[in-house]
């Protein structure tokens, strides 16, 4: 059964300083990698995903994950964070036979202060 | 209007009512999901609609009923529900491919009391 570990359940980070919100996936099969960002009472939004090719994914607001196959893991980075990007942040796989059919982790809590 | 709609964004609800959750998407998707987030639990998956027709459901108590009359409208109709049962529950939509994300809703914040 497949399975989505997020080894930190709290991140708190000062402003302008780089960030890593780790995760690990369990999966005997080919599987696609998302990180989800969710704001203060919003829903879930998605911040970027691996489905093939290049192991090294960006989204447009400064993250990148990079996939690695032989550590399982899809870790989160950002180089400087802003106090904008307090939220929590959910890894998900899927299986590959649907998008939307998600196991997600437990979530990072990220807090970024000033 | 926003991708997915979830209506309404707030509930409170006694053991003995009976209420619906609503969900629409705007985005052309042919698949439907239920989610819920429960506090210091990651999100679990109840249902899954493909084509209007109902594929997977993760051994959800028939407390909760979905109905999906179109590939735009998702509902969960809720009855003698339990105050365990409050949480955040997200409608999501995607195509039913498996390279498309799913898109999420705002999520309706259910209390039983």
């Amino acid at each position: 059964a497949q399975s989505v570990t997020q080894l930190d359940s709290q991140v708190p980070v000062f402003e302008e300083a780089p960030v890593e919100l780790r995760c690990n996936y369990s999966s005997s099969v080919s599987v696609y990698l998302f990180w989800y960002v969710q704001y203060p009472n919003q829903g879930l939004q998605l911040l970027l995903k691996y489905l093939s090719g290049s192991t090294l994914v960006e989204s447009i607001n400064g993250f990148e994950a990079e996939f690695n196959k032989s550590q399982t893991s899809f870790h989160l980075r950002k180089p400087s964070v802003h106090i904008s990007d307090t939220a929590e942040y959910f890894c998900a796989v899927s299986e590959g036979n649907q998008g939307g059919k998600l196991i997600f982790g437990q979530g990072t809590e990220l807090s970024v202060k000033p | 209007e926003t991708g997915v709609t979830q209506t309404p964004r707030h509930l409170v609800m006694g053991m003995t009512n009976k209420k619906s959750l609503k969900c629409e998407q705007h985005l052309g998707h042919n698949a439907m999901y239920w989610y819920k987030q429960s506090a210091k639990k990651p999100l679990e998956l109840m249902f899954v609609y493909n084509f209007k027709e109902q594929t997977e459901n993760n051994s959800v108590p028939s407390r909760f009923s979905p109905e999906c009359p179109n590939s735009s409208h998702l509902f969960l109709h809720l009855h003698t529900l339990q105050p365990e049962d409050s949480a955040l529950y997200l409608c999501a939509s995607s195509q039913e491919r498996s390279r498309f994300e799913a898109f999420f809703g705002q999520g309706t914040r259910l209390t039983v009391v």
